[in-house]
C-alpha cells in the first residue's frame, strides 16, 4: 500500500525558478494537506483542501499555490522561488478528525 | 492564534526509565489530540490519538487529556534507544479542522 507519494524527494532551483510538487494518495482520504517544515519550528500549513474542487489558504501560504487536480491529487507550486522557501515539504490526507497520513517528504533548496 | 506549545527539549532518560512529553493548546474549541513520532530525516509517524478526557493506553504508550486544564500528555515507559527521535504534538480545531503542531520534544535515550 503507497499510502501517501510525493515528488520529487529532492530539488534544487534557483531563485526565481518555478516548480511543482506532486501528491497523490490511495487511501480515498477527502481532505490533503501541505505543510512546510523548518528547523525549530515544526510543521507549518501551507493549503489545505477539505475535499474534491475546494482549496483554503493555511497558516503560510504567501508564494505558494495549490491545485486539487482531483480527490488523488494535489499540487503545490512555486511560480518564482525565493531563498526563503528553502524547506522539507510534507503532503498529507486524512478524513475528517482522524489523523493525518505523511508523505516522505520533498527537500527543496533554492539558491 | 492557535497555539500547541511543547518543551523542545531536548530530554534524555536512560534506557527503561518512563519518558513524559508534555503539550498544551489555547483553543478550548480543539476536540482532536495526536502524537507524532518523526525520526530524524523522515516524515512524521502517528502513534496516538485521543478524543476524550482521560487515559488512552496503546503498549507501551500512554496519552492523557485534560481539557479544562488544555493539556496533553505522551508517556512512554520501558524507554528503547529505538525511541530516541523528536515527538510531535497536534490539535485539531476550528471548523476546518485542521491541524496545529507544536515545534516538538526531542527524546533521546540512553542504553
Amino acid at each position: 500500500n503507497a499510502g501517501v507519494t510525493q515528488t520529487p524527494k529532492f530539488q534544487v532551483l534557483k531563485t526565481g525558478q518555478s516548480m511543482t510538487l506532486q501528491c497523490a494518495q490511495d487511501m480515498n482520504h477527502n481532505s490533503m494537506y501541505w505543510y512546510r517544515q523548518d528547523p525549530g519550528m515544526g510543521l507549518r500549513l501551507i493549503y489545505y483542501s477539505a475535499s474534491e474542487g475546494t482549496t483554503d489558504k493555511g497558516e503560510v501560504p504567501n508564494g505558494y499555490n495549490v491545485s486539487r487536480l482531483n480527490k488523488r491529487e494535489f499540487s503545490l507550486r512555486l511560480e518564482s522561488a525565493a531563498p526563503s522557501q528553502t524547506s522539507v515539504y510534507f503532503c498529507a490526507s486524512s478524513e475528517r478528525d482522524q489523523p493525518q497520513h505523511f508523505g516522505d517528504g520533498t527537500r527543496l533548496s533554492i539558491l | 492564534q492557535k497555539e500547541v506549545e511543547q518543551n523542545s527539549g531536548p530530554l534524555s532518560v536512560p534506557e527503561g526509565a518512563i519518558a513524559s512529553l508534555n503539550c498544551t493548546y489555547s483553543d478550548r474549541g480543539s476536540q482532536s489530540f495526536f502524537w507524532y513520532r518523526q525520526y530524524s530525516g523522515k516524515s512524521p509517524e502517528l502513534i496516538m490519538s485521543i478524543y476524550s478526557n482521560g487515559d488512552k493506553e496503546d503498549g507501551r504508550f500512554t496519552a492523557q487529556l485534560n481539557k479544562a486544564s488544555q493539556y496533553v500528555s505522551l508517556l512512554i515507559r520501558d524507554s528503547q534507544p529505538s525511541d530516541s527521535a523528536t515527538y510531535l504534538c497536534a490539535v485539531n480545531s476550528g471548523s476546518a479542522r485542521q491541524l496545529t503542531f507544536g515545534s516538538g520534544t526531542q527524546l533521546t535515550v540512553l542504553p
